[in-house]
């Protein structure tokens, strides 16, 4: 089984609201990622987690909050967001952070900030 | 840092023909590289990586790529287009030094195929 599960697949909120977004897998994985996909553009990496320890993106606004519960949970919390970051949110694992190992995808929350 | 570039932002084959979608890599050392495929409104799949073990790689759904590091390319090729194919495609480096962080992406290429 390679999944990453992301809920929920859509999401619109305002821009005062408070939301997150949320992310599985049960692969055992003990790297997870969270990446930012604009409309024809390749994915941006935000935020790292290794071993449930974050690693900071410093260009990621405070406006995102990234939490990792378990080793197989990670969330994203959004809060006071602008409407130019409506985006699709990708979830991803790997085994770890080495290199040569698979990144795999969720499908992604699209997310619409009104 | 690594990086990767690929050629052509849209590529149009017929049904088929052979795709080719080119991609170079800028990296000091022998770097780990990616395809990804991307059908409308889904994630990332993977269809194949080179890892060093083999210049040849074989993938999903009939692609495969050839690491040729005296053209620091790795381009994707399948013999055949299906209409199924259409999609959007990612060329991506993973660090070799230990303290990956992700993947880093080329910019895309939007594969149409003609019928």
């Amino acid at each position: 089984d390679t999944e990453v599960t992301q809920t929920p697949k859509h999401l619109v909120m305002g821009m005062t609201n408070k939301k997150s977004l949320k992310c599985e897998q049960h692969m055992g994985h003990r790297a997870m990622y969270w990446y930012k996909q604009k409309a024809k553009k390749p994915p941006e990496l935000m935020f790292v987690y290794s071993y449930e320890k974050l690693s900071i993106n410093e260009s990621v606004p405070s406006r995102f909050s990234p939490e990792c519960p378990n080793s197989s949970l990670l969330n994203l919390h959004l809060h006071a967001l602008q409407p130019e970051d409506s985006a699709l949110y990708l979830c991803a694992s790997s085994q770890s952070r080495t290199g040569e190992n698979t990144i795999y995808f969720g499908e992604g929350s699209w997310l619409t900030v009104v | 840092a690594q990086s990767v570039t690929q050629l052509g932002s849209h590529v149009s084959v017929s049904e088929g023909a052979l795709v080719l979608l080119r991609c170079n890599y800028s990296s000091s050392v022998p770097p780990y590289l990616f395809w990804y495929v991307q059908y409308p409104n889904q994630g990332l799949q993977l269809l194949l990586k080179y890892t060093s073990a083999a210049t040849l790689v074989k993938g999903i759904n009939g692609f495969e790529a050839e690491f040729k590091k005296s053209e620091t390319s790795f381009h994707l090729t399948k013999p055949s287009a299906h209409m199924s194919d259409a999609a959007e495609y990612f060329c991506a480096v993973s660090d070799t030094g230990g303290g990956a962080d992700g993947l880093t992406f080329g910019k895309g290429t939007h594969l149409i195929i003609q019928p």
